[in-house]
């Protein structure tokens, strides 16, 4: 089975600077795809950015970035010009390519890193 | 609707009652997701539903927990008997699905989640 871990439970930066959240994941697994999924407050969960596994570039979407080391099994998102709206809880998630035998769309989350922003 | 809504948005109930929770999610997604968020905690899988395909139920924690999906429609979560552990948000997401593949394979969409307080 898949496992997610997420070592920093809260974390805060200051705003306009950088942060960086951890993620590490085990698997026998060689096709998936990675996730950094945003809760904010208002509790509704939305997509910040997506990994494929057999792509070596790392995903960037416009101040989010992610450092993917595949040997490692290690995701990390980086947040670059942090924003007061960037504070919510950040959750890491791995999930089985559904495109292959026995793969499925069901995704595992990490516990999460609480980020908050401060001004 | 536009999004994954669900409800009800909150739920108080005693020890010992049965509950009814409703997702209907987008239009047009084949996949639907149960979640359950406790407090402080991150997502514990429940329910996954493809399609026409036998849903995934490895999540559900006990015999007291059911789900139903009508078709690519709304999904009913029952929770049998409720006790006190039974206390947290549950979240439903849906997504395209991988036979519609291609962009969005594994994005997400989640609903604003339903809180039960079982007292």
């Amino acid at each position: 089975a898949q496992t997610v871990t997420q070592s920093q439970p809260e974390m805060s930066v200051q705003e306009a600077e950088t942060v960086t959240l951890s993620c590490t994941y085990d698997t026998s697994e060689n096709n998936y795809y990675l996730f950094w999924y945003k809760q904010p407050p208002s509790r509704q969960m939305i997509l910040v950015i997506r990994q494929e596994a057999y792509k070596q570039q790392n995903a960037t979407e416009n101040r989010f970035s992610v450092n993917f080391q595949k040997a490692a099994k290690s995701f990390s998102l980086k947040i670059s010009d942090s924003q007061l709206g960037d504070t919510a809880m950040y959750f890491c998630a791995f999930m089985k390519s559904p495109l292959i035998q026995g793969g499925s769309e069901k995704l595992v989350f990490g516990k999460g890193t609480k980020l908050t922003v401060n001004p | 609707g536009a999004g994954v809504s669900q409800s009800p948005s909150n739920k108080v109930t005693e020890k010992g009652k049965d509950v009814e929770l409703r997702c209907d999610p987008i239009s047009g997604h084949t996949a639907l997701y149960w979640y359950r968020q406790r407090l402080g905690q991150g997502l514990e899988f429940l329910i996954y539903f493809q399609g026409n395909s036998a849903p995934d139920k490895s999540g559900l924690p006990s015999d007291r927990f059911s789900a139903e999906r009508t078709g690519e429609s709304v999904s009913t979560l029952t929770i049998q008997r409720t006790q006190q552990e039974d206390s947290a948000v549950y979240l439903c997401a849906s997504s395209r699905g991988a036979e519609r593949g291609g962009l969005g394979t594994g994005e997400l969409f989640f609903g604003e989640g339903s809180r039960l307080t079982v007292l």
